[in-house]
C-alpha cells in the first residue's frame, strides 16, 4: 500500500504561495493522487486530483514529478480562510466491494495556518 | 454536481440508545459508500464500506453488530450506532463513490454524535 507522508503543520501569511509536499514512495502504476481540504467539523472537500505532470484548476495546482514518488499541492495567494487541514490520498478503488484501495486511507494531513 | 448530504448534522443521545445517521448522494448514483469516524485533532479512520444491495465490509476492529450499515438504494446508506456509549462520541463522515468511477469520492458534511 502506498503510504503517504506529509508535514504535520505549516504556517504562512496572507497573500503568499503555499506549497505542501506529500511523499508516496510506493505509489503503484494505477494510483491517482488526490488532495482534500478539511475545516473543523466539516467533511473533507475535494481540491485537486492528478496522475502525472501538472494539473491546475481554479483553486490550486498539483505538481507530480516523473517518478511520481511525491506530489506538491500549490495554493496561490492564500487567505485566512485557507486555514485548514490538507490531506494527500494515493490510490485507486479496486472494484465493487473491495476496500483495499489506498484511496480510502487518510494520513495525518498537514495543518496549514494562515496568519494576517 | 456530486453533492453528498448527511442527516442529522449533530445529535445528542443518552447512553444505551441507538442513533441512525443517513448519507445521501443528491445528484449522482453511488454503488459504494464509505463510513469514517474522526476523533478531535485526528485523521479520518475508515470504519466500513457499504455496497448497494449487499452486506457492508467492516475494517478490522470495528464491531459490525454495533455499527449497523444498510445501503438500500443507489443514493442512500445509513449507519446505526446501537447501544451507544460515551466513547462512541465522535464525528462520523460518509463518502460516496460515483458509479462507474475508480477515483471519484465525494464526502458528506459529517455528523457530530455526542453520547451522554
Amino acid at each position: 500500500l502506498a503510504k503517504t507522508t506529509q508535514p504535520i503543520s505549516m504556517d504562512s501569511y496572507e497573500g503568499q504561495e503555499v506549497n505542501i509536499t506529500c511523499s508516496h514512495n510506493n505509489i503503484a502504476t494505477n494510483d491517482y493522487i488526490t488532495w482534500y481540504q478539511q475545516f473543523p467539523s466539516q467533511g473533507p472537500r475535494f481540491i485537486i486530483q492528478g496522475y502525472k505532470t501538472k494539473v491546475t484548476n481554479e483553486v490550486a495546482s498539483l505538481f507530480i514529478p516523473a517518478d511520481r514518488k511525491s506530489s506538491t499541492l500549490s495554493l496561490p495567494r492564500v487567505s485566512l480562510s485557507d486555514t485548514a487541514v490538507y490531506y494527500c490520498l494515493v490510490g485507486v478503488f479496486l472494484g465493487v466491494g473491495n476496500n483495499a484501495g489506498n484511496m480510502l486511507t487518510f494520513g495525518g494531513g498537514t495543518r496549514l495556518m494562515v496568519k494576517p | 454536481g456530486a453533492v453528498v448530504s448527511q442527516h442529522p448534522s449533530r445529535v445528542i443521545c443518552k447512553s444505551g440508545t441507538s442513533v441512525k445517521i443517513e448519507c445521501r448522494s443528491l445528484d449522482f448514483q453511488a454503488t459504494t459508500m464509505f463510513w469514517y469516524r474522526q476523533f478531535p485533532k485526528q485523521s479520518l479512520m475508515l470504519m466500513a464500506t457499504s455496497n448497494e444491495g449487499s452486506k457492508a465490509t467492516y475494517e478490522q476492529g470495528v464491531e459490525k453488530d454495533k455499527f449497523l450499515i444498510n445501503h438500500a438504494s443507489l443514493t442512500l446508506s445509513t449507519l446505526t450506532v446501537t447501544s451507544a456509549h460515551p466513547e462512541d462520541s465522535s464525528f462520523y463522515i460518509c463518502s460516496a463513490r460515483k458509479a462507474g468511477s475508480s477515483y471519484e469520492q465525494y464526502f458528506g458534511p459529517g455528523t457530530r454524535l455526542t453520547v451522554t
